[in-house]
Formats: C-alpha cells, structure tokens, sequence
C-alpha cells in the first residue's frame, strides 16, 4: 500500500510568483485536505476535496486553489505569493466512502517546504 | 467553533520517565480529538483518536490519552519515555459536520539520557 506522497521536497520562489504544489492520495482515499504549517505553529487547515469538488474551506484568500483529479490525486496553487506565504504545505488523504467525516483517520504525506523571497 | 489549547510548548524528560503532554479543547457540539507526532522533516502520525466510544484510548508506540468531558481535556501520556519518542506533538479536534481538524500549536518533546 502506497503512502501519501508530496512534491516537491522543497521549493524557493520570489515574492509574486506563482507556485503548485502536488499531492498523490493513499491508495483507495476519495478526499485531499490540504494544510499550512508556518513554522513553530500547528497545522492550519486550507480547503479539503472530495471527488474532484472542493468540500469546505479555510481562512484562505482566494489567491489558494487547488484540483483533485480522477484517480484523487491533487494540486495546491497559489497566486501571487508573499513572504508569509513561506511554510510547510502539508497534504492529508482520507476516506474510502463519504467525503470527510470528523472521525476520518488523515494521513499525512511528508510536506513541500516552501520559502519565499 | 472548536480549538485547541496545548499547554507547554516544550517539555523535557529524562528517559524512563512519565510523559505527560497537556490538551484542552474547546468544541460546540460533541468533539472528536486526536493526537499526532511529527518528527523532523516528516509528516504528521496518528497516534490514536477519540471518537465517543471507551473515554480511555490507547495508540501506537505505548501511548494512550483519556477523554475527560468536565475537564474538556484529553492528555496523552506514555509511562516510560524512550529517546525515539522526542519529537513534537500535536492534539487536534474535529466534530459535528466538522471534517477539518483544528491543531493546537504543538509541544516539543525531549528525551534525556
């Protein structure tokens, strides 16, 4: 069984640029939830998806956006970056069934660093 | 809406010794809480959940927490520390038609020889 996998590892981007970051779900995960981790803080939650439709959203402008593609795979952009955009962008998968239920079990991949200059 | 209190953001222990990492929460509706581990450069682990059934629950690697609805905490703590276990610790809350977890801000853990 194939774990949740992020890419890339790491990635340095300049004030105003745009960024996508990739996430591969856990084998027979349906739902993408995608968080922020700013450093010395606790992940902080952006949007989930389920079946290729956003299903809820954090305190995120809408400079961040995402897909989730058929085989549940998924994609973080952001637009227009800034330098407190810089920070741990981690991605969790879960479900087999419904979109995301609070008792769902969230699988971490290991994170895409992002710095912004 | 829900969050969640993490008191100490750095605890030290020495190796064999009790760990006791502190969460309280905060929650509307009936919560749901769970306990991660991040080790360096890695993702978040589940260590175990709380999902309304047995208030004591046990998870991976000799931990365990219990629920305590009049405290609203839900501690996690492993009877002898091993040097493996230093890493950071997070507790998180969901609940209701709340699928997103809510985190704390995380309790660094460190393991003395």
């Amino acid at each position: 069984e194939t774990g949740v996998t992020q890419s890339p590892t790491h990635l340095i981007k300049t004030r105003g640029q745009q960024v996508t970051l990739r996430c591969s779900s856990q084998s027979g995960h349906n739902t993408v939830s995608w968080y922020q981790q700013a450093l010395g803080q606790g992940p902080q939650f952006i949007f989930q998806y389920y079946r290729e439709e956003e299903n809820g959203r954090g305190n995120f402008p809408p400079r961040f956006s995402g897909l989730q593609f058929p085989n549940y795979s998924s994609e973080l952009n952001v637009n227009a970056l800034e330098l407190d955009d810089s920070a741990l962008y981690l991605c969790a998968s879960s479900g087999g069934g419904l979109a995301g239920g609070p008792t769902d079990t969230q699988y971490f991949g290991p994170g895409t660093r992002l710095t912004v200059l | 809406a829900q969050s969640v209190t993490q008191l100490g953001s750095h605890v030290s222990v020495s190796e064999g010794a009790l760990v006791l990492l502190r969460c309280n929460y905060s929650s509307s509706v009936p919560p749901y809480l769970f306990w991660y581990v991040q080790y360096p450069n890695q993702g978040l682990q589940l260590l175990l959940k709380y999902t309304s059934a047995a208030t004591l629950v046990k998870g991976i690697n000799g931990f365990e927490a219990e629920f305590k609805k009049s405290e609203t905490s839900f501690h996690l703590t492993k009877p002898s520390a091993h040097m493996s276990d230093a890493a950071e610790y997070f507790c998180a809350v969901s609940g209701g038609s709340n699928y997103k977890l809510t985190f704390g801000k995380g309790t660094l853990l460190t393991v003395n020889p």
